[in-house]
C-alpha cells in the first residue's frame, strides 16, 4: 500500500534554478493538493485539483505551477526558485473535496533556495 | 477569515500523563482532522470527527460543534507520542478543503 508518494525528499536549488516536486497517488483519489509548510505557521495551500485536468490555486500559488494529467499524478513547478520558497512542501490527497473523507499526505520534501 | 487557534503551542509530559490539546475555530465546519508530524517526517491523520467522540487506542477526539471546539486527548502518554499535533478544520466549498493550526509540540519525558 503506497498510499501518497512525494519525491524527492531533500533538494537544494540555486536561486533561479527550476524543478519539480513530484507526488503520485495509487488510492483513485479525486482530490489532490500541494501545502507549504514554514516555522511558526500552519500548512497552507498552494495549488489544488479536484480531479484530472482541473487545478486552482490555493493561497500562496506564486512562483509555483501544477498540472493534472492523470488521476495519479500531481507535480508541482517551481519556475525561477527564490529563497523565499525555502520550506518543507507537502502533497496530500482524499476522496472529496468536501472533507468529511481522511487526507493522506506524503513524506514531505525539504526544499532549500541558495 | 477562518482562523484556527490551538492551545498549547508546546506542552511537556512525564510518561503516563493525560494530555489534553485543545482546538478553536471560527467559522463552521464540515468536519475536522487531527494530524500528527513526527521530527522530520511526514504527516499521519489521526482523525476525523464530524461530531461526538471516536477513540483508537490511548488517543481520543471529541468536537463540539456549537461551540467550535475540538479536543485530542492522549492517555497514559508515552515518550513515542512525542510529536507536533495539527487541528485541520475542513471548511469545504471550492477553495480547498483544510485549514490548518499551528500546531502542538508534545514533548514526552521517560
Amino acid at each position: 500500500n503506497a498510499g501518497v508518494t512525494q519525491t524527492p525528499k531533500f533538494q537544494v536549488l540555486k536561486t533561479g534554478q527550476s524543478m519539480t516536486l513530484q507526488c503520485a497517488q495509487d488510492m483513485n483519489h479525486e482530490y489532490m493538493s500541494w501545502y507549504r509548510q514554514d516555522p511558526g505557521m500552519g500548512l497552507r495551500l498552494i495549488h489544488y485539483s479536484v480531479g484530472a485536468g482541473i487545478t486552482d490555486q490555493g493561497e500562496v500559488p506564486n512562483g509555483y505551477n501544477v498540472s493534472r494529467s492523470t488521476t495519479e499524478d500531481f507535480p508541482l513547478r517551481l519556475l525561477s526558485a527564490a529563497p523565499s520558497q525555502t520550506s518543507v512542501y507537502f502533497c496530500a490527497s482524499s476522496y472529496s473535496l468536501t472533507g468529511g473523507t481522511e487526507a493522506f499526505f506524503g513524506q514531505g520534501t525539504r526544499l532549500t533556495v541558495v | 477569515k477562518n482562523e484556527v487557534e490551538q492551545s498549547p503551542q508546546n506542552l511537556t509530559a512525564q510518561e503516563g500523563e493525560f494530555i489534553t490539546i485543545n482546538c478553536s475555530y471560527s467559522v463552521g465546519i464540515s468536519a475536522l482532522h487531527w494530524l500528527q508530524q513526527h521530527p522530520g517526517g511526514g504527516i499521519v491523520s489521526l482523525f476525523m470527527l464530524s461530531s461526538g467522540k471516536k477513540k483508537h487506542g490511548r488517543l481520543i477526539a471529541t468536537i463540539n460543534i456549537q461551540e467550535k471546539h475540538s479536543s485530542l486527548h492522549i492517555t497514559a502518554s508515552h515518550p513515542r507520542d512525542s510529536a507536533v499535533y495539527i487541528c485541520a478544520p475542513s471548511y469545504g466549498g471550492s477553495q480547498g478543503n483544510l485549514i490548518f493550526g499551528k500546531g502542538t509540540k508534545l514533548s514526552v519525558k521517560p
